[in-house]
């Protein structure tokens, strides 16, 4: 079993839709949770993060953590078709160093 | 350009040629990451530095694969006799020593094994 499990889509939606994206995972021992988008041939880049369990708010995005559940996601509002991407979530924690484990990532679509 | 440089963009090699890649950090960067990603696959850990210090090694990693940052600046991940289950893009991340522990990604190595 993967430490972090996210569904690979791909996931197609119109303009406008509100998009919901989410993984769990088994390492009761993370504390950082982040969501990364990764345009095709470009590396990832930093979307959102949280701290331990709870909500994030950053404009049309966002994240929350349920640790109880080892549960988190990422809401997309209003999305446009230059969403359109790679969303790939990330955690780690102090005691690994900061080593970031990803998982799949999810393929995004957002039709015009 | 302030952001992490990886070169080169793009290699095509015969299988059993050894290969090399650098990365150059963000210069106030100390810790920087080595990942591996093939299609449809998220980035997998290969190994960590902290200033020259290489402090953690995946299991992933066979021992044709070995990763320097001699002064703490640069790095260099070297392939020896490559596979073509080594085609994949590889890439380079640094991080702030404090805060946060985001990831700044470099655009990526392709390796391609023929």
């Amino acid at each position: 079993q993967k430490e972090v499990e996210q569904d690979p889509g791909p996931l197609s939606v119109p303009e406008g839709a509100i998009v919901s994206l989410n993984c769990t995972y088994s390492n009761s021992a993370f504390q950082y949770f982040m969501w990364y988008r990764q345009y095709s041939r470009k590396g990832p880049e930093l979307l959102m993060y949280t701290y331990s369990s709870g909500n994030k708010e950053d404009g049309r995005f966002t994240a929350q953590v349920d640790k109880s559940s080892k549960y988190i996601s990422l809401f997309i509002r209003d999305s446009q078709p230059s969403d359109s991407a790679t969303y790939l979530c990330a955690m780690s924690h102090h005691t690994g160093g900061f080593k970031t484990i990803f998982g799949a990532g999810t393929r995004l679509f957002v039709k015009a | 350009d302030t952001g992490v440089s990886q070169n080169p963009r793009h290699k095509i090699t015969k299988r059993g040629q050894n290969v090399t890649f650098r990365c150059d950090p963000i210069s106030e960067h100390n810790r920087l990451y080595w990942y591996r990603q093939t299609l449809g696959q998220g980035p997998e850990f290969l190994t960590y530095f902290q200033n020259e210090a290489q402090l953690e090694k995946s299991r992933l990693l066979s021992d044709r694969f070995s990763a320097e940052r001699p002064k703490g600046s640069f790095s260099t991940l070297e392939i020896q006799r490559t596979e073509q289950g080594d085609s994949a893009m590889y890439l380079c991340a640094s991080s702030q020593p404090t805060g946060t522990g985001e990831l700044f990604f470099g655009e990526g190595s392709r390796l391609t094994v023929l």
